[in-house]
């Protein structure tokens, strides 16, 4: 079946722009995650929804920061005013409900911001 | 807070050498523990995972034991190959289940 979709693949903006990161879990997947992974700092935890409950939004890294999902399904990361220190490739996973179930990542949004 | 530890690389290594990538870890509670593996080009798939103490997860002829005692989930394979070329990344989560990586090992097998 489908994977985690993302899109753009890739994303040019300059520095002070808005933009936004879409993201289309597997079919049935309650829980979506968003990660990012930049050479400076690794992977990083930034933001997780699971089913109806309020997001986890414990690892934004500032409130230009900002998730929704709707429906239960896509979700959209928004960075307001970005930075250069934004650039990094933008993760998305999806997963069952349950302790320790898999994560299904994308392919990632490659964020560079000139 | 969590943190995961794992040897810097790059890790180079001959086909049907010993691999072995070291991972530590610390959490405040009892974590869950993985290995992910980023292919070339590819996107970030799960390799392997153990939930409790002494469990062993392997797959792919990759193992990795979860040790409470030394909180270590250390990554083996007894003879890689080229297709093993790849970045491993340690994990763990705990109730919330979102990871905490560890920052990456690069590993290139050479014919």
């Amino acid at each position: 079946g489908a994977g985690v979709s993302q899109s753009p693949s890739n994303k040019v903006t300059e520095k002070g722009k808005d933009v936004e990161l879409r993201c289309d879990p597997i079919s049935g997947h309650t829980a979506l995650y968003w990660y990012r992974q930049s050479l400076g700092q690794g992977l990083e935890f930034l933001i997780y929804f699971q089913g109806n409950s309020a997001p986890d939004k414990s690892g934004l890294p500032s409130d230009r920061f900002s998730a929704e999902r709707t429906g239960g399904s896509v979700s959209t990361l928004t960075i307001q005013r970005t930075q250069q220190e934004d650039s990094a490739v933008y993760l998305c996973a999806s997963s069952q409900p349950g302790l320790a179930k898999e994560q299904y990542f994308g392919p990632g949004t490659r964020l560079t911001v000139t | 807070g969590n943190s995961v530890t794992q040897m810097e690389g790059p890790v180079t290594l001959s086909e049907e050498a010993f691999l072995t990538i070291n991972c530590t870890y610390t959490a405040t509670g009892y974590p869950s523990l993985f290995w992910y593996v980023q292919y070339p080009g590819e996107g970030l798939q799960l390799l392997l995972k153990a939930t409790k103490a002494d469990d062993k997860g392997s797959n792919k002829g990759f193992e990795a034991t979860y040790r409470k005692e030394t909180t270590s989930f250390h990554l083996e394979k007894g003879s890689v190959q080229v297709s093993d070329s790849a970045v491993y990344f340690c994990a763990l989560s705990e109730a919330g289940n979102k990871l905490t990586f560890g920052g990456g090992t690069r590993v290139l097998v050479k014919p």
